[in-house]
């Protein structure tokens, strides 16, 4: 089992539609969540982090966290051509040993 | 603010060859990690560097090597390299010792081993 899952997509949405992203993660006492974005050739970008069950909002961007599923979501709203790039979960656990464990991403198309 | 910045963008190498890639981290940072990153792929652990020494390791050889330095600069040196190592070598940089900060990436380093 990977310790990050995502769906690689692509998962392509119309202009303007809500973009939902997924993740699970494997390790039970993880206590940290990121999303990042990659653009082609691009490094990663934080979008957002969560470390709460429950909802985090920022413009429009929503990461959602179920600690007790495992899973964690992050919602794009509006979707705009712009936003279509790879989205990477991120995970950390608690604990002096600080590694940061990425899925492989899921591929998001924003069609106009 | 200074963000993370790694050098040099590209680098075209031999196989068996060996390569020096540096990193300098965020203002005010004292943690560096390193990932690589192949095609497709999501960025892979190599190890981390608080504090001067390496305090987290991935599942990566001993030809993959590191240092931190007293201004929390750092390198990744690659021994006898691989066809496979060719990917994307991404230097990340985080504040403080809390699991709860982010990284921050530098542009990374493009590395092609032929």
């Amino acid at each position: 089992q990977k310790e990050v899952e995502q769906n690689s997509g692509p998962l392509s949405v119309p202009e303007g539609a809500i973009a939902s992203l997924n993740c699970t993660y494997s390790d039970q006492g993880s206590q940290s969540f990121f999303w990042y974005r990659q653009y082609s050739g691009k490094s990663p970008e934080l979008i957002m982090f969560i470390y709460s069950n429950g909802d985090k909002e920022d413009g429009r961007f929503t990461a959602q966290l179920n600690k007790a599923s495992q899973y964690v979501s992050l919602l794009i709203r509006d979707s705009q051509p712009s936003d279509s790039a790879t989205y990477l979960c991120a995970v950390s656990p608690g604990g002096g040993y600080q590694k940061v464990t990425f899925g492989t991403g899921t591929k998001l198309q924003v069609i106009p | 603010e200074t963000g993370v910045t790694q050098s040099p963008t590209h680098l075209i190498k031999t196989r068996g060859q060996q390569v020096t890639l540096r990193c300098s981290s965020q203002s005010g940072h004292n943690t560096v990690s390193w990932y690589q990153q192949a095609l497709g792929q999501g960025p892979q652990f190599i190890f981390q560097y608080y504090r001067e020494e390496e305090n987290g390791r991935g599942n990566f050889p001993p030809r993959f090597s590191g240092l931190q330095f007293p201004n929390y600069s750092s390198e990744l040196n690659v021994n006898a390299l691989e066809l496979d190592d060719s990917a994307l070598y991404l230097c990340a940089s985080r504040g403080g010792s809390s699991y709860n900060s982010p990284l921050h990436f530098g542009n990374g380093t493009r590395l092609t081993v032929t």
